[in-house]
């Protein structure tokens, strides 16, 4: 099946430093994978949209020079966070399309805390 | 603009009891439905979806949902749950860009699974 895998599962970083989060397609390429963040008890809400080979898609509201896209491959995006603040802190997941082109494959998540 | 409306934000059975859980969406153009379960720190994992064709879906684990267009609604079930079925349960809805990587999440709810 399509698995997505982010790293790392878990970071702590202090305020001001800058945080780089990898989201990989596992066993299946991915042209487009999409970042969403998700605060405590809350929703899912979609950052922006990685696209191999060109610039991200920011959603309205997201500060696109504070969370850096970079799709490198057909296999990996990253987003980092720069200048990280506490309100930063949060759950982001990534998420790829499989091959039917419908699905979304979720990765399991990266919680970052700053502090 | 596409939305998704969970009613009830905590739903709590009985194990063995019929589980319910409610979404309502709002769409300007045919929408494709997602139900997705969520355990503590890990990412979204994909339980079923309505594209098109059959309105009634079965996914995994014996949960099913129902298109009723008629209703805007996208209601998810299971006649008999288990304790391994409390997680949080997410309703989305492709927004209709022809892009369905760019899902609308409902605010999700908690399903309480009592022994």
């Amino acid at each position: 099946g399509a698995v997505v895998s982010q790293h790392p599962s878990r970071v702590i970083c202090k305020s001001g430093t800058s945080v780089k989060i990898e989201c990989r397609s596992l066993d299946f390429q991915a042209t487009t994978m999409f970042w969403y963040r998700q605060f405590p008890k809350k929703s899912l809400m979609l950052m922006a949209t990685s696209n191999e080979g060109s610039k991200a898609t920011y959603e309205q509201g997201v500060e696109k020079d504070k969370f850096l896209i970079n799709h490198a491959s057909l296999t990996l995006s990253t987003l980092t966070v720069t200048s990280a603040h506490p309100e930063d802190s949060s759950f982001y997941i990534c998420s790829a399309p499989g091959i039917d082109g419908e699905t979304q494959y979720f990765g399991p998540g990266t919680r970052l805390l700053v502090l | 603009a596409q939305s998704v409306t969970q009613l009830g934000s905590h739903v709590s059975v009985s194990e063995g009891a019929l589980v319910l859980l409610r979404c309502n969406y709002s769409s300007s153009v045919p929408p494709y439905l997602f139900w997705y379960v969520q355990y503590p720190n890990q990412g979204l994992q994909l339980l079923l979806k309505y594209t098109t064709g059959a309105t009634l879906v079965k996914g995994i684990n014996g949960f099913e949902a129902e298109f009723k267009k008629s209703e805007t609604s996208f209601h998810l079930t299971k006649p008999s749950a288990h304790m391994s079925d409390a997680a949080e349960y997410f309703c989305a809805v492709s927004d209709g860009s022809g892009n369905t990587g760019k899902l609308i999440f409902g605010q999700g709810t908690t399903l309480q699974v009592k022994p």
